[in-house]
């Protein structure tokens, strides 16, 4: 199975300040027809999840620009250029390139 | 609006059985691969088993091989889950995924002497 790794696990920020989440994957995850399946989810206490990024950078509708994804093959970040109240919450990475697909740990996003 | 509202959670004892249900609407239901995840309480998010939008290609994690059955009925939009030798590890709100873009609130499954 492909592990996925996240760093940090609790990540305090002050408000209007970014924010960056590394997520790696234990193999490339490159599809054979070129695409990467790389999405990140946010969780907001007591709600279910959201997706926020699809294939490592495309935003879903209505996700503000503050929110941005990079990276490929193994390494990808997930990234907050000022973090807003409503922003607290766990962050997840999840590959579905490979079966079974799998997720990261989360990353708990507080404010400081 | 796309929504996807399960149902059919509840306590059960280890060995037990249960069906979990999705009702979907807001989009074409037969054209999207649909999927069940977990988190177990105060746990991260695991993919649980996927289904094709035509029913005939499935999908499981392995800890659920043999014992989980995902099926669906174009007709009446819905997605399916039958959970049997329940294990008190199965524990966990089952969330209904559309494409991995829409969740639905979840239904939780408690297993438990």
């Amino acid at each position: 199975d492909v592990v996925m790794t996240q760093s940090p696990l609790s990540l305090p920020v002050t408000l209007g300040q970014p924010a960056s989440i590394s997520c790696r994957s234990s193999q490339s995850l490159v599809y054979s027809d070129g695409n990467t399946f790389l999405s990140w989810f946010q969780q907001r206490p007591g709600q279910s999840p959201r997706r926020l990024i699809y294939k490592v950078s495309k935003r879903d509708s209505g996700v503000p620009d503050r929110f941005s994804g990079s990276g490929s093959g193994t390494d990808f970040t997930l990234k907050i250029s000022r973090v807003e109240a409503e922003d607290v919450a766990t962050y997840y990475c999840m590959q579905h390139t490979h079966w079974p697909h799998t997720f990261g740990q989360g990353t708990k996003v507080e404010i400081k | 609006e796309v929504q996807m509202v399960e149902s059919g959670g509840g306590l059960v004892q280890p060995g037990g059985s249960l069906r979990l249900s999705c009702a979907a609407s807001g989009f074409t239901f037969s054209s999207y691969w649909m999927s069940w995840l977990c988190q177990a309480p105060g746990k991260g998010l695991e993919w649980v088993a996927t289904i094709s939008p035509d029913g005939t290609q499935k999908y499981y994690v392995d800890s659920v091989k043999g014992r989980f059955t995902i099926s669906r009925d174009n007709a009446k939009n819905s997605l399916y889950l039958q959970m049997n030798s329940l294990r008190v590890e199965d524990t966990a709100v089952y969330y209904c995924v559309r494409n991995g873009q829409d969740w639905g609130q979840g239904t939780l499954v408690s297993v438990s002497s």
